[in-house]
């Protein structure tokens, strides 16, 4: 079974730029997460899909960072403009549900450094 | 709000010597606690669970029990390997099912 795939897997842009993040989760898989790691930190969630409908998206900075999931499969991270302090890891993850006897699949992430 | 604390690393180990990465948390109500994995140039895996007060989860040779008088999920293994060498993240899941991390622990065992 394919897991979660992530693209592109580096990215470096300066500051203002725009610059946007792929994610196919894995088939089936209902929900869907994208997550913000800064460096020495744990993963921070930024918002939740259920199929292609928001859950949670409470920690999501909406001036810049916006998030779509079409057709309840791929999804979509956009960050507009860039700040320096976004520079950090974007992970996505995906279950078959919500709840504890879901586990989260994570994907291997976009390293993203914003100059 | 809901928040878990991690030792920091890094922790070096000599192959076959007994692990311990402590892990508190701070949550209203009854959250669910986690230790993930994350090896190098991989993504995070779940490495055990516990739902409840007095459950243990294990898997891997790797056990933790959910202590709710001391609020800890304390991450063990008897005798560590060189491939165990990864990043280990502590994590709860509160009423909203939503996955709070701690800062993670380096782990680096020598041989």
């Amino acid at each position: 079974e394919a897991g979660v795939a992530q693209s592109p897997r580096y990215k470096i842009i300066e500051k203002r730029q725009s610059v946007a993040f792929w994610c196919n989760p894995i088939s089936g898989h209902a929900t869907l997460y994208w997550y913000q790691q800064i460096l020495g930190q744990g993963p921070k969630l930024l918002i939740q899909f259920q199929n292609n409908g928001v859950v949670d998206d409470s920690q999501l900075p909406k001036d810049r960072f916006s998030a779509e999931r079409l057709k309840g499969v791929d999804s979509t991270l956009k960050i507009q403009p860039a700040k320096l302090e976004d520079s950090a890891v974007y992970l996505c993850a995906s279950s078959l549900g919500v709840g504890v006897s879901y586990e989260q699949y994570f994907g291997p992430g976009t390293r993203l450094t914003v100059t | 709000g809901n928040s878990v604390t991690q030792m920091e690393g890094p922790v070096t180990l000599s192959e076959e010597a007994f692990l311990t990465i402590n892990c508190t948390y701070t949550a209203t109500g009854y959250p669910s606690l986690f230790w993930y994995v994350q090896y190098p140039g991989e993504g995070l895996q779940l490495l055990l669970k516990a739902t409840k007060a007095d459950d243990k989860g294990s898997n891997k040779g790797f056990e933790a029990t959910y202590r709710k008088e001391t609020t800890s999920f304390h991450l063990e293994k008897g005798s560590v390997q060189v491939s165990d060498s990864a990043v280990y993240f502590c994590a709860l899941s509160d009423s909203s099912y939503k996955l709070i991390f701690g800062s993670g622990t380096r782990l680096l065992v020598r041989p």
